[in-house]
């Protein structure tokens, strides 16, 4: 059974400081997904990491897909109020055409003015 | 583009009764769509793999005759709760896949609040 976990669970930082969240799994994925979700609304595609080591920008968000494909990370420089949210990362199981999805549990980032 | 749409985006409803809740693919067509739930502070969890024109693929744990999942056309996928009761009241979000665009990715709707009194 491919699991996804992150780490923190929680993350409240001030305003202009950086951080890093962390997505990890004992299997490997062909691919890893990140999303960020604000409460009463669905999921937000920000990335997807395919090739191992790969690193994507997204302005102030550096994603990192880990050389072996099992782990991502996720660093937010001069973190914004408007980053608060709950951060997701999620990978395909399954092959092409059954494929779904597994979700991490989400770590819940709060960033106060 | 990738836009997805769901309906009613909150519904109230007594116990006993039985909701619908549509999915749409708004501009590519979908031939997967899934549907999660997702409690309060908590993560997404996969109910169902919907394909285009076969049956639904349910998760382990998953009622089949209490979801019913009905994927008929390209853009559009239905979730009915039948017999719905309090415990069934949550977050419900559905995504969908465009093949043609990438199979690694899923484009979520805005989900729908279902509450059950």
């Amino acid at each position: 059974t491919q699991l996804l976990e992150q780490s923190p669970q929680f993350l409240s930082i001030q305003e202009g400081e950086n951080l890093t969240v962390y997505c990890n799994s004992s299997s490997v994925f062909s691919s890893l997904q990140w999303y960020r979700q604000e409460p009463g609304e669905g999921p937000v595609l920000l990335v997807t990491v395919v090739t191992g080591g790969e690193v994507k920008k997204l302005k102030r968000l550096t994603f990192q897909f880990g050389d072996a494909r099992k782990d991502s990370s996720l660093h937010i420089t001069a973190a914004q109020p408007g980053d608060t949210g709950l951060y997701l990362c999620a990978g395909p199981r399954g092959n092409w055409y059954g494929q779904n999805f597994v979700f991490g549990p989400g770590t819940r980032l709060s960033v106060l003015p | 583009g990738a836009v997805v749409s769901q309906h009613p985006s909150r519904v109230i409803c007594k116990s006993g009764t039985s909701v619908k809740i549509e999915c749409r693919s708004l501009d590519f067509q979908a031939t997967t769509m899934f549907w999660y739930r997702q409690f309060p502070k908590q993560s997404l969890m996969l109910m169902a793999t919907s394909n285009e024109g076969s049956k639904a693929t349910y998760e382990q744990g998953v009622e089949k005759d209490k979801f019913l999942i009905n994927h008929a056309s390209l853009t559009l996928s239905t979730l009915t709760v039948t017999s719905a009761h309090p415990e069934d009241s949550s977050f419900y979000i559905c995504s969908a896949r465009d093949l043609l665009r990438d199979y690694n990715e899923q484009f979520f709707g805005p989900g729908t609040r279902l509450t059950v009194l």
